[in-house]
Parts: structure tokens; sequence; C-alpha cells
């Protein structure tokens, strides 16, 4: 069962513009949304993360915005950098069960 | 302070043989997830222990089974290997259970069933 959903395998940006990632899910029952990056050989690691309390969350470069009525977050990230290039997944769990789901991963790639 | 760390790095296993896989928790961290990535998708959630008790589990069938220690390492167990147990196996660990943006990842164990 594919509860999170990331539609875009793939994303390719020039540096400096803006780009954004997107993610849908389908349990109404996820409260906690996170970003990860996941370099080549190397585990995720924590980007940032958004509460269903709140629409939108700012963390430097990075951006997440929650619409629960369309069920649906996105990343953005500007301006876009060449390190910026990798793998993102976006997941969401349900604050009191021990578990959480992932998507299958957009691969960004930021072009000089 | 040392990172999450996994061994071995890579595996190779024929159908119906077992496996053992090894987590060390990063300093401090009582909480241990793991996940299996298949080629392609996002990690699944397998289960998580904390402070040595199993807090959690994903759709996986019992031959899955973990253990963990009283310095917070951990085990992941599969019995009867089949083909598409194929995957990158990552574990987690955090301070707390449920503490997602704290959770840090070891770089995995890839594991290859013939």
């Amino acid at each position: 069962d594919q509860q999170v959903k990331q539609n875009s395998p793939s994303l390719s940006v020039q540096e400096g513009r803006i780009s954004i990632l997107n993610c849908d899910y389908t349990n109404s029952m996820f409260d906690y949304f996170l970003w990860y990056k996941k370099y080549p050989a190397e585990g995720p690691t924590f980007l940032i993360s958004i509460s269903s309390i709140k629409d939108k969350n700012e963390d430097g470069r990075f951006t997440v915005f929650l619409n629960k009525s369309a069920k649906h977050l996105s990343l953005h990230s500007v301006p876009s950098q060449p390190g910026d290039s990798a793998v993102y997944f976006c997941a969401a769990s349900v604050v009191l069960r021990n578990d959480m789901r992932f998507g299958a991963g957009t691969r960004l790639t930021v072009k000089p | 302070e040392t990172g999450v760390t996994q061994s071995p790095t890579h595996l190779i296993k024929t159908r119906g043989q077992q496996v053992t896989l090894r987590c060390s928790s990063q300093s401090g961290h009582n909480t241990v997830s793991w996940y299996q990535q298949a080629l392609g998708q996002g990690p699944q959630f397998i289960f998580q222990y904390y402070r040595e008790e199993e807090n959690g589990r994903g759709n996986f069938p019992p031959r899955f089974s973990g253990l963990q220690f009283p310095n917070y390492s951990s085990e992941l167990n599969v019995n009867a290997l089949e083909l598409d147990d194929s995957a990158l196996y990552l574990c987690a660990s955090s301070d707390a259970s449920g503490n997602w943006d704290e959770q840090f990842f070891g770089p995995g164990t890839r594991l290859t069933v013939l």
C-alpha cells in the first residue's frame, strides 16, 4: 500500500533557480511529515519537517508547504545549488504510532 | 561522537539461508528503527526497538526479527531468505521513540539473495 507517493522520479533545475519537489499522501491520519536527502552510499539525512497543525515551515533555503485538504506537500529550495543534487524522500508518520512511510524518492539534479 | 554504523556493508546469501545484520546506534540514542529499501523504492519500515523492547512493527512477516542490546546496538535477523529480500537495509537511531527529526540513518547493508 503506497500511502506516500512521489510521482516525479527525477527533476532537473538550473543553479540559482527554485526547485520544487512534490509529494502526495492518502492516509488522513498522518500528522507529521518530513523530507530527507540521500547521497549515494550514505543513509538519508533529515532536511525539514512539518506538523499537520501548520501549513508552512521554513529553514534557510528550504520551505515545506502542507495542503491538508489536498493531501499534498511540497519542498521548495531557493536558490538551488549543485550540492543539492541528491535523491529526496518525502515521509509521513502518525505521531502516536511508531512507524514512518516513505515515498519512492525524486532524484534532483542541479545543473551549473 | 560517532554516527550510526552498520555491518557488513555488502552481503550475498542464497535462498533459504539466514542472515544477521548489525547496527551501532549513535552515542546516547536508545531507539533503533530498521528499514528495507528495495531498488527504486523508498525505505519501508520493518520495526522499531526502544530500550530493548519492540516498539512498533511494519507489514513484514515474522521471519524478520530483531534484538536490541543493553548498549542499544541492534540486530536484524531474517530467516528463510527469499529472492525479494534483496535490498538495502537501513537502520536509524534516535534519542526517543517518535523523535523523527533527530533520527539518524546509517549507510546501510546491501543484501543480495541468489
